[in-house]
């Protein structure tokens, strides 16, 4: 089957540094997305991999091993604002997306 | 660029009732739009896939009957929840394909919907 893993709950301070894992088994390979979510809204896109390696976007860098059905989502400079959830999802051979169930991250000051 | 709308983002209905909830493309056409339904502190489940001018294709255990797709246009899908009850109440998101080769998925706000 097809399983995507992330930890459900993260906790950091404001200005700190945070990494979110995030582990994938699916049937194919076409890119991997990484959203943010705010409690009643709906997701917003923050990354895409396709291939290994890091991307650095800001203060936001999503990082990929296809080998190791591996990725992380790292945050620098925390804010308070970047207290949400984020999704981890991957988007299989079909082109369909696996959704991760989510990683709620709190920032506390 | 690429914005997607979705209406109403708040309806209470009562049971028995059907709703229609829209979602357009605003700046951009989309070939594809997906629906997807959220239930508290869980993730997005998709619900079904839209393509333009064809029937969507429903995702397993999703009951096509209840849940009337129409993709009449590039930038316009409508979900009709129909005869709704109490456990369809949920946050329906619809996201929108442009196309572009990126397969990223644009999101509408979302529409909560609550069945008294």
């Amino acid at each position: 089957g097809q399983n995507i893993d992330q930890p459900t709950e993260m906790t950091a301070t404001e200005g700190a540094i945070v990494q979110i894992n995030c582990t994938y088994q699916t049937s194919g390979f076409n890119g991997l997305f990484w959203y943010q979510q705010h409690a009643g809204e709906a997701p917003t896109f923050l990354s895409y991999n396709v291939l290994d390696g890091l991307e650095e976007k800001g203060r936001f860098s999503s990082f990929l091993s296809r080998s190791k059905g591996y990725s992380y989502l790292l945050l620098k400079e925390l804010q308070m604002k970047d207290s949400a959830s984020y999704l981890c999802a991957v988007l299989d051979s079909n082109y369909q997306l696996i959704w991760g169930a989510g990683t709620k991250l709190i920032i506390k000051p | 660029g690429a914005v997607v709308s979705q209406h109403p983002s708040r309806v209470i209905c009562k049971s028995g009732t059907s709703v229609k909830i829209e979602c357009r493309s605003l700046d951009f056409q989309a070939t594809t739009m997906f629906w997807y339904r959220q239930f508290p502190k869980q993730s997005l489940m998709l619900m079904a896939t839209s393509n333009e001018g064809s029937k969507a294709t429903y995702e397993q255990g999703v009951e096509k009957d209840k849940f009337l797709i129409n993709h009449a246009s590039l930038t316009l899908s409508t979900l009709t929840v129909t005869s709704a009850h109490p456990e369809d109440s949920s946050f329906y998101i619809c996201s929108a394909d442009p196309g572009q080769g990126l397969s990223q998925q644009y999101f509408g706000p979302g529409t909560r919907l609550t069945v008294t």
